[in-house]
C-alpha cells in the first residue's frame, strides 16, 4: 500500500507570490489534514478535510487555505508569501471516519521564501 | 483549549542504556494521547497512542508509555536504545471529539552515542 504522497518535495519562492502544495493520501483514506511545521513554532494544525469539507482549521491567517478533491487528494494554498512562511508543510492522511488522531504523514513539501 | 509540554529539548544517551521522555498536558477535557518520531528529511510516523484502558501501552520498536491522569503525565521509555533510535520525538494529544487536529509538544531530540 503506498504511503502519502507530496509534491513537490522542495521548492524556492520569493516574498509576495503564491504557492500550491499537492498531497496524495493512502487509498481509502477520506481525511487529509495539513500541519506546519518551523524551529520556531514547531508543529502547527493548519487544517483538516474529510470528503471534500472542511471539518477543521488552525489559527493562520486567510493566505492560507486548502481543499479536497472527490479522490480524497488535496491541495494548500499559499499567498501573498511571507519570509515567515518558510517552512516544511505536512500532510497526513487519517481512514478514521470519527477519529482516533491515528494520522499518517507524508515527507513534507520545503517551503523556502527568499 | 489543550497544551503539551516536552520537558526536555535535547536527551544525549549511550547506546542500550535506558531513556525516558517526558511529556505533560493540560487539557480541560478527555483526550487522547499520541507519541510519533521523526527521522532526518521524513514525515512523522506513530510510535504509540493511548484511546482508553490499560494506562501501559506499548508501541513499535520497543517502546512504551504510560499514561498517568492524575500527573497530566504521559511519558515514553525504552529500556535500552539503538543508535537507530536517534530521531525527534513529538508527544501529542487530541480531542476526543474531533480527534484529528493534533496539538504537538515542541519535541525532544534523543542522540545516542555509541
Amino acid at each position: 500500500k503506498a504511503g502519502v504522497t507530496q509534491t513537490p518535495r522542495y521548492l524556492i519562492k520569493t516574498r509576495g507570490q503564491q504557492v500550491t502544495l499537492s498531497c496524495s493520501p493512502i487509498s481509502g483514506h477520506r481525511s487529509v489534514s495539513w500541519y506546519q511545521q518551523t524551529p520556531g513554532q514547531g508543529l502547527q494544525f493548519l487544517f483538516e478535510y474529510f470528503s471534500e469539507t472542511q471539518r477543521n482549521k488552525g489559527n493562520f491567517p486567510g493566505r492560507f487555505s486548502g481543499r479536497q478533491f472527490s479522490n480524497s487528494r488535496s491541495e494548500m494554498n499559499v499567498s501573498t508569501l511571507e519570509l515567515g512562511d518558510s517552512a516544511l508543510y505536512l500532510c497526513a492522511s487519517s481512514g478514521d471516519r470519527v477519529g482516533t488522531g491515528e494520522l499518517f504523514f507524508g515527507e513534507g513539501s520545503r517551503l523556502t521564501v527568499l | 483549549a489543550q497544551s503539551v509540554t516536552q520537558l526536555d529539548s535535547q536527551v544525549p544517551v549511550f547506546e542500550e542504556a535506558p531513556v525516558e521522555l517526558r511529556c505533560n498536558y493540560s487539557s480541560s477535557v478527555s483526550v487522547y494521547l499520541f507519541w510519533y518520531v521523526q527521522y532526518p528529511n521524513q514525515g512523522l510516523q506513530l510510535l504509540l497512542k493511548y484511546l482508553s484502558g490499560s494506562t501501559l501501552v506499548k508501541g513499535i520498536n520497543g517502546f512504551e508509555a504510560e499514561f498517568n491522569k492524575s500527573q497530566t503525565s504521559f511519558h515514553l521509555r525504552k529500556p535500552s536504545v539503538h543508535i537507530s533510535d536517534t530521531a525527534e520525538y513529538f508527544c501529542a494529544v487530541s480531542l476526543i471529539q474531533g480527534a484529528q487536529k493534533l496539538v504537538f509538544g515542541q519535541g525532544t531530540r534523543l542522540t545516542i552515542n555509541p
